[in-house]
């Protein structure tokens, strides 16, 4: 089975340009996670689903990120506008409810620069 | 809340030699903890987990054991190679959520 897939793997961008990171989790998993990793900051969960339904955005930095889940197989991450200091790598991950919830399955994240 | 605290890297071993990474972590319960390794390049995967206290996760050659009185989850590995050289997080779930510790580098010389 292919694990999880994220698209673009590098993204360069102007300050100001609105940025879409995209992320396909593995099939039959009804949790899917947003992250941000930085030197600064480690790694910090953005926001997470649960059957595509937002469950806790409260990591969400501010208002010009917003995610979304329209189905089972995908979600988007948006910046809108883009600033420097959105820069980073952004995973997605995907999980089991039940016992699968012990593990998370990430994807080999996009990195993103912002100039 | 839930936390996780483990050893600020980085961490340079020369191949062979004996690995502690350390952790504890603040938790209401009993979580079950796990340590994630983080290749160059590539996203967190699990490498071991325990989900009681007394319990040992091992995997490739790396042990950690769940010690409730200490709140200690401790990442040993008796012999280290060049191919270990990674990031590695220790975490324990809340819920239906997995909060990560910082994350420690390691750098393994030949």
């Amino acid at each position: 089975d292919a694990g999880v897939i994220q698209s673009p793997r590098h993204e360069v961008t102007e300050m100001g340009q609105e940025v879409t990171l995209r992320c396909k989790p593995i099939s039959g998993h009804d949790y899917l996670f947003w992250y941000r990793q930085t030197m600064m900051r480690g790694l910090e969960l953005l926001i997470y689903f649960n059957n595509n339904v937002p469950i806790d955005d409260s990591g969400m930095p501010e208002d010009r990120f917003s995610a979304k889940m329209p189905n089972a197989s995908f979600s988007t991450l948006k910046i809108q506008p883009s600033e420097p200091r959105d820069s980073a790598v952004y995973f997605c991950a995907s999980s089991r409810s039940g016992r699968g919830l012990n593990e998370q399955f990430f994807g080999p994240g996009t990195r993103l620069t912002v100039l | 809340g839930d936390s996780v605290t483990q050893m600020e890297g980085p961490v340079t071993l020369s191949e062979e030699a004996f690995l502690t990474i350390n952790c504890t972590y603040t938790a209401t319960g009993y979580p079950s903890l796990f340590w994630y390794v983080q290749y160059p390049g590539e996203g967190l995967q699990l490498l071991l987990k325990a989900t009681k206290a007394d319990d040992k996760g091992s995997n490739k050659g790396f042990e950690a054991t769940y010690r409730k009185e200490t709140t200690s989850f401790h990442l040993e590995k008796g012999s280290v190679q060049v191919s270990d050289s990674a990031v590695y997080f220790c975490a324990l779930n809340r819920d239906d959520k997995i909060i990560f510790g910082k994350g420690t580098r390691l750098h393994i010389l030949p």
